[in-house]
């Protein structure tokens, strides 16, 4: 079946505009999640959702960021008044709630470029 | 909080060579653990996990061994292929919960 998807595939944008950035996680997967990799770094834990509700909102670096999800499906992610270090990889990643592995499956990413 | 820690790259081995990505994690909690694979322009793919002490993950010729007593969760591979040249990122579930944590990641590249 389709994977997770992810739009745009790449992004460049001027500091201080705002950018909006989507998630389509896989048919059924209850729990979607947001990653964020800059360049050299691993994945930075931004946000999880269980459903339409984010219980966990605690790695959303400023209030600049915000996410939000839809009918248990679509997420956007929203950067608003971009600054250059939020340049990186934002992945999103979805998963079933069965069993206790926590298996998660990653789309392709976002590369946003702030200039 | 939780923590992965592994191996900094990058690493270059010829093929057929035997490979070995340390992996250490901090023990809190009962944690399901993972590795991860990104292959050249490609997104993250689970390579193999581990939900318990003593269980071993193995996919595509690559072992990690969950080793509670170290903490610890290394990828193995008996004989690298050029095919096999990518980041690995090793991870691991919370303290019962859902997020996980990644460690930074470690370039492998295989040369012919």
């Amino acid at each position: 079946g389709a994977g997770v998807s992810q739009s745009p595939s790449n992004k460049v944008t001027e500091k201080g505009k705002d950018v909006e950035l989507r998630c389509d996680p896989i048919s059924g997967h209850t729990a979607l999640y947001w990653y964020r990799q800059r360049l050299g770094q691993g994945l930075e834990f931004l946000i999880y959702f269980q459903g339409n509700s984010a219980p966990d909102k605690s790695g959303l670096p400023s209030d600049r960021f915000s996410a939000e999800r839809t009918g248990e499906s679509v997420s956007t992610l929203t950067i608003q008044r971009t600054q250059q270090e939020d340049s990186a990889v934002y992945l999103c990643a979805s998963s079933g709630t069965s069993g206790t592995s926590y298996e998660q499956y990653f789309g392709p990413g976002t590369r946003l470029t702030v200039t | 909080g939780d923590s992965v820690t592994q191996m900094e790259g990058p690493v270059t081995l010829s093929e057929e060579a035997f490979l070995t990505i340390n992996c250490t994690y901090t023990a809190t909690g009962y944690p399901s653990l993972f590795w991860y694979v990104q292959y050249p322009g490609e997104g993250l793919q689970l390579l193999l996990k581990a939900t318990k002490a003593d269980d071993k993950g193995s996919n595509k010729g690559f072992e990690a061994t969950y080793r509670k007593e170290t903490t610890s969760f290394h990828l193995e591979k008996g004989s690298v292929q050029v095919s096999d040249s990518a980041v690995y990122f090793c991870a691991r579930s919370g303290a019962g919960s859902y997020q996980l944590t990644f460690g930074k990641g470690t370039k492998l590249s295989v040369i012919p």
